[in-house]
């Protein structure tokens, strides 16, 4: 079973400039997940998507930060300007549904390093 | 609110002896307990979890937990460590009534040869 795909793992950007990541989820999962992942921390919710919809964007910095889900499969997260304490992981993750007892599978993350 | 806090950010321990990783939480509702393991430069890999069935979880490796509601817990436990143990694990709470996941911020398990 293909897992959930991310795109790029690595990207470095100077401060104010702009960055986009990709993520392809499990076929047939319906809920879609961006974190962030700071380092030394655990992982944060950004947003929360229910097929194209969002069920929760309340951390997410939305002066800078923009996602969408189009078509409700893949889904793109965008900083616009980026700013040094954006360095982190973002990690996509999917689950079948948004019930609390589901299992989310996760990506394996873009690492981006604001210079 | 719900909330979890994983009380050791770092535990060591000797390869063949037991580990304990603790997590509590706080929750108003039934909550979903979750253990994730976080390899370097690896995704994040579901260990267990608990959803209101059996107290007592069975994972992946040997690994297992146990839901305690009166003391709000839920630690991870292994009876004898192996070098491969060595990674980030996460403690994560989700409540049933609604749909948010909240992880622990993290302990990072050394294994000592």
């Amino acid at each position: 079973e293909a897992g959930v795909a991310q795109s790029p793992r690595y990207k470095i950007i100077e401060k104010r400039q702009s960055v986009a990541f990709w993520c392809n989820p499990i076929s047939g999962h319906a809920t879609l997940y961006w974190y962030q992942q700071i380092l030394g921390q655990g992982p944060k919710l950004l947003i929360q998507f229910q097929n194209n919809g969002v069920v929760d964007d309340s951390q997410l910095p939305k002066d800078r930060f923009s996602a969408e889900r189009l078509k409700g499969v893949d889904s793109t997260l965008k900083i616009q300007p980026a700013k040094l304490e954006d360095s982190a992981v973002y990690l996509c993750a999917s689950s079948l549904n948004n019930r609390g007892d589901t299992e989310a599978f996760f990506g394996q993350g873009t690492r981006l390093t604001v210079v | 609110a719900q909330s979890v806090t994983q009380l050791d950010s770092h535990v060591s321990v000797s390869e063949g002896t037991p580990v304990l990783l603790r997590c509590n939480y706080s929750s108003s509702y039934s909550p979903s307990l979750f253990w994730y393991v976080q390899h370097p430069n690896k995704g994040l890999q579901l260990l267990l979890k608990y959803t209101s069935a059996a107290t007592l979880v069975k994972g992946i490796n040997g690994f297992e937990a146990e839901f305690k509601k009166s003391e709000t817990s839920f630690h991870l436990t292994k009876p004898s460590a192996h070098m491969s143990d060595a990674a980030e694990y996460f403690c994560v709470v989700s409540m049933n009534r609604d749909d948010k996941i909240i992880f622990g911020k993290g302990t990072r398990l050394h294994i000592l040869p």
